[in-house]
């Protein structure tokens, strides 16, 4: 039950993109299409953003997309905003069990 | 509205035991997979247990097998977390999330625990 790997810290300027990766092994990443990302802001709970892999629930901006190759997982954020500055969780299923992403704090320039 | 309200954290001492509640309500609770996720302060998110549907199968994070227990009671829309034997390390906010297909759709406001003498 280790966690994925993800970066500690990306940045970027209003409108940029940013890239957030999500490494894990060919037992949770790798061996399922059940890989998420939430975003949490300070004090508040996570929100999902993005589910099996490159879904985007009702309500989330298309600037978000998800990816996946092999056991690393991604997600895009395009014309980065204000708002978006928070923390990031990948998630995926690892049967019968899940393991996030140590989380990677997003700052907007 | 879709909505879940954790209850039951507080302060207990190491070795005590705490019982969480989570009141599900805008949804039909028994047909949902429920968790509890933990997040310690200035922390990452953990995934701590999950049971099916029915109550009938239930997994656990190797750090609170055999002291922590899952359980629900779909009459009363309500999930439980039992926490026995419990460490300084399980400090954190703890989150009540519904599955909606291997992902984790809803969240609750999350309850604190501290464990500390």
């Amino acid at each position: 039950q280790s966690a994925l790997t993800q970066p500690r810290s990306v940045s970027g300027s209003p409108g940029q993109s940013v890239t957030i990766s999500c490494t894990g092994t060919s037992s949770d990443v790798g061996d399922y299409n059940y890989v998420s990302w939430y975003q949490q802001e300070p004090g508040k709970a996570p929100r999902l953003i993005i589910y099996d892999v490159s879904k985007r629930p009702s309500g989330v901006p298309d600037r978000f997309s998800g990816s996946k190759s092999g056991n690393t997982a991604s997600l895009t954020i395009s014309g980065l905003q204000a708002e978006d500055e928070a923390d990031y969780y990948c998630c995926s299923y690892a049967g019968s069990f899940w393991v996030f992403g140590g989380g990677t704090k997003l700052t907007v320039l | 509205e879709v909505q879940l309200v954790e209850s039951g954290g507080g302060l207990v001492q190491p070795g005590g035991s705490l019982r969480l509640s989570c009141a599900a309500s805008g949804f039909t609770f028994g047909k949902y997979w429920m968790l509890w996720v933990r997040q310690a302060p200035g922390k990452g998110l953990v995934w701590v247990s999950f049971i099916k549907s029915d109550g009938s199968y239930t997994t656990y994070a190797d750090s609170v097998k055999g002291r922590f227990t899952i359980s629900r009671d779909n009459a009363k829309n309500t999930l439980y977390l039992q926490m026995n034997s419990l460490r300084a390390e399980d400090t954190a906010v703890y989150y009540c999330v519904r599955n909606g297909g291997y992902t984790f759709d809803i969240w609750g406001q999350g309850t604190m625990v501290i464990v500390s003498s």
